[in-house]
């Protein structure tokens, strides 16, 4: 079974600009989730989806947001990108609902804000 | 302020000998408990879960919960040098969104 798919793997922005990043679960996942992780913050919880309809979100300001699709894959938007966004961002699926531990992470899209 | 502790190491074992390594956190309604292990460059893996007090074993990893005294550790027997990583550990709780520890490294040396 094919794993975690996202794209693109790297992706380079100037300040002021926005970028989609994508992420396609493990087929028959219907829970995807997002991370930010940092060398400074760690691993942070973004959002999560489920059935096409946001279940949690994070501690981020509302540039960062996100959709699901009807067949689960999953976009994050961020908005008027800022020096501070430049970061590794998962996305991560789990067959459960509201179950975001027991999840299978993605290889990340390395975003660096210029 | 949920928070998830771990010491940062890095920790340094022998090959063949019993990496034990700790997490604590500050919610006391934490339901469910996270390993993961993460390679430099990669992305995390999950290792185990652990909801309830005790013990959970997966072949050479141990997972312990003491819900009482707010930790959770990993055991590793017979380290080999493959083990070498960062190893995270992730605390949810009743919100559903999950708290991760900023990990702890962890060297096998042959």
């Amino acid at each position: 079974k094919a794993g975690v798919t996202q794209t693109p793997r790297y992706l380079i922005k100037t300040r002021g600009q926005q970028v989609t990043l994508s992420c396609s679960p493990i087929s028959g996942h219907r829970s995807v989730s997002w991370y930010q992780q940092t060398p400074g913050q760690g691993l942070q919880f973004l959002f999560e989806y489920f059935s096409e309809t946001q279940r949690n979100k994070g501690n981020f300001p509302g540039r960062f947001s996100g959709r699901q699709f009807s067949n689960s894959r999953s976009e994050m938007n961020v908005s008027t990108l800022e020096l501070g966004d430049s970061a590794l961002y998962l996305c991560a699926s789990s067959s459960k609902d509201r179950s975001p531990g027991e999840q299978y992470f993605g290889p990340g899209t390395r975003l660096t804000v210029t | 302020q949920k928070e998830v502790e771990q010491n940062s190491g890095p920790l340094s074992v022998p090959e063949g000998a019993i990496a034990s390594l700790n997490c604590t956190y500050s919610d006391r309604g934490s339901q469910s408990f996270f390993w993961y292990r993460q390679y430099s460059g990669k992305s995390p893996e999950l290792i185990m879960f652990i909801y309830s007090n005790g013990d959970k074993e997966d072949g050479r990893f141990t997972a312990q919960l003491n819900k009482a005294s707010q930790y959770v550790s990993l055991l590793i027997r017979d380290s080999q040098p493959s083990d070498s990583a960062t190893y995270l550990c992730a605390v949810r709780g009743g919100s559903y969104i999950p708290t991760f520890g900023r990990g702890t490294s962890l060297i096998v040396h042959p």
